[in-house]
């Protein structure tokens, strides 16, 4: 099976920072990963398909790039909102796989 | 508007067995790949299992490959997960997602919980 590694696993930023997360699969998935914010008690929700493509009605301050095995999540500009935990999965071949989540927090 | 209704859930012995179902509408249910995901107690996402529209193509993870079963009914706009040799590994928050091929999964249940104790 593909391993997503995802980095940090958790962040401290501030409102208005910049962030960027990380995602390295273990062998190429082409463009065939997306992104997914989950708050506590809540279902996860699509940010991202296909490496780079925002969701229609996702904030513009989401941006995704990479393709092969490197990959990353960035905000541009930190909202109150944004603070949850974000989980990248290659949906390229069976088995999917997620990364292990990387937890955003208010510093 | 686009549902997605989970049910089944609950409290199982290990070694026993547990049948989860989800009913979707607001979409042409036979023409979606559906997935299972789960999420154990305090830990992250782990993707479980997909089934194309038409039932030709599956996929499990590693990690329940040979116990669970992924189906459809699409008379039923249905999605199943028979759930067999459970042990507490797979106590967890179970989750059926929307895969809109090639655009990511769109549309998730709220899930039913799963726990697996003597």
């Amino acid at each position: 099976a593909i391993q997503m590694t995802q980095s940090p696993s958790s962040l401290s930023a501030s409102l208005g920072d910049r962030v960027t997360i990380t995602c390295r699969a273990s062998e190429a998935i082409r463009n065939d990963l997306a992104w997914y914010q989950q708050k506590p008690g809540t279902a996860p929700k699509l940010l991202i398909h296909s490496a780079s493509s925002l969701k229609s009605g996702v904030p513009s301050r989401f941006s995704g790039s990479g393709s092969g095995t490197d990959f990353t999540l960035t905000i541009s500009s930190l909202q109150p909102e944004d603070f949850a935990t974000y989980y990248c999965l290659q949906d390229s071949i069976y088995p999917y796989t997620f990364g292990q989540g990387t937890k955003l927090e208010m510093k | 508007e686009v549902q997605l209704v989970e049910s089944g859930g609950g409290l199982v012995q290990p070694g026993r067995s547990l049948r989860l179902s989800c009913v979707g509408s607001g979409f042409k249910f036979d023409n979606y790949v559906m997935h299972w995901v789960r999420q154990p107690p305090g830990k992250g996402l782990e993707w479980v299992a997909g089934l194309s529209g038409k039932s030709l193509v599956k996929g499990y993870a590693d990690s329940v490959k040979g116990r669970f079963t992924i189906s459809r009914d699409n008379a039923r706009n249905s999605v199943y997960l028979q759930m067999d040799s459970l042990t507490v590994e797979d106590t967890a928050l179970y989750y059926c997602a929307k895969d809109d091929t090639g655009f990511g999964f769109d549309n998730w249940g709220q899930g039913t919980r799963v726990t697996v104790s003597s």
